[in-house]
């Protein structure tokens, strides 16, 4: 079935740049996703990216899509403690599983220190 | 604000109790979700109903029982739950993912319920 990987931690220093990476199995996957879960609150949607692209920024965020291998990654400049949190990683099924539905990774938490 | 609400934030219940979680979003959707989240898993994806249908029953035990009553509410009731059930219950809504103009709308999540068994 279908599988998606990640890192569980992450710690950088505050105005550093963070890169959380993921790996994926469906190689039918159509769009790709980086979710962000702060403490006590559920899943915000920061970016997603469509499989035919490589790359797409969204003012501190760049993501970065090797699709022959299978790799996404999440880059955030000039890390704040704010962007402290667990961020998930999810694929889009596509024709390798149900359709619509996402598969998540375990999520990367990522620590800032001051 | 995300759009979709969730209730009770937290819940306590004996394993004989009966409860229910509800969800409901203000976003014109109409397909949505329940998961679960437990620590150190993956998020699981246990029920979908799309336009008031369950179309997805990720081999959820039969102690839950999902009810959708129209596309913006969602139910999730509850009835002798065992301790491993403890977790945080997430619900997420989305257009209809069957459809390929629809492809890039990511799903929604609510804050979720925070279900503790004793």
């Amino acid at each position: 079935g279908e599988d998606v990987e990640q890192s569980l931690f992450l710690s950088v220093r505050e105005g550093d740049s963070s890169v959380i990476n993921c790996t994926y199995t469906d190689s039918s996957s159509t769009y790709l996703y980086w979710y962000k879960q702060e403490p006590g609150a559920g899943l915000q949607l920061l970016t997603y990216i469509f499989s035919n692209m490589d790359m797409k920024q969204d003012q501190r965020l760049t993501v970065l899509l090797n699709k022959k291998d299978k790799h996404l990654s999440l880059r955030i400049a000039d890390t704040q403690t704010g962007d402290s949190a667990i961020y998930f990683c999810a694929e889009r099924g596509g024709f390798g599983g149900s359709q619509g539905n996402l598969i998540f990774g375990k999520g990367t938490k990522l620590s800032v220190k001051p | 604000e995300t759009g979709v609400t969730q209730t009770p934030r937290h819940l306590v219940m004996g394993m004989t109790n009966k409860k229910s979680l509800k969800c409901e979003q203000h976003l014109g959707h109409n397909a949505m979700y329940w998961y679960k989240q437990s620590a150190k898993k993956p998020l699981e994806l246990m029920f979908v109903y799309n336009f008031k249908e369950q179309t997805e029953n990720n081999s959820v035990p039969s102690r839950f029982s999902p009810e959708c009553p129209n596309s913006s509410h969602l139910f999730l009731h509850l009835h002798t739950l065992q301790p491993e059930d403890s977790a945080l219950y997430l619900c997420a809504s989305s257009q209809n993912p069957g459809q390929p103009i629809y492809d890039n709308q990511p799903q929604h999540f609510g804050d979720g319920t925070r279900l503790s068994i004793l």
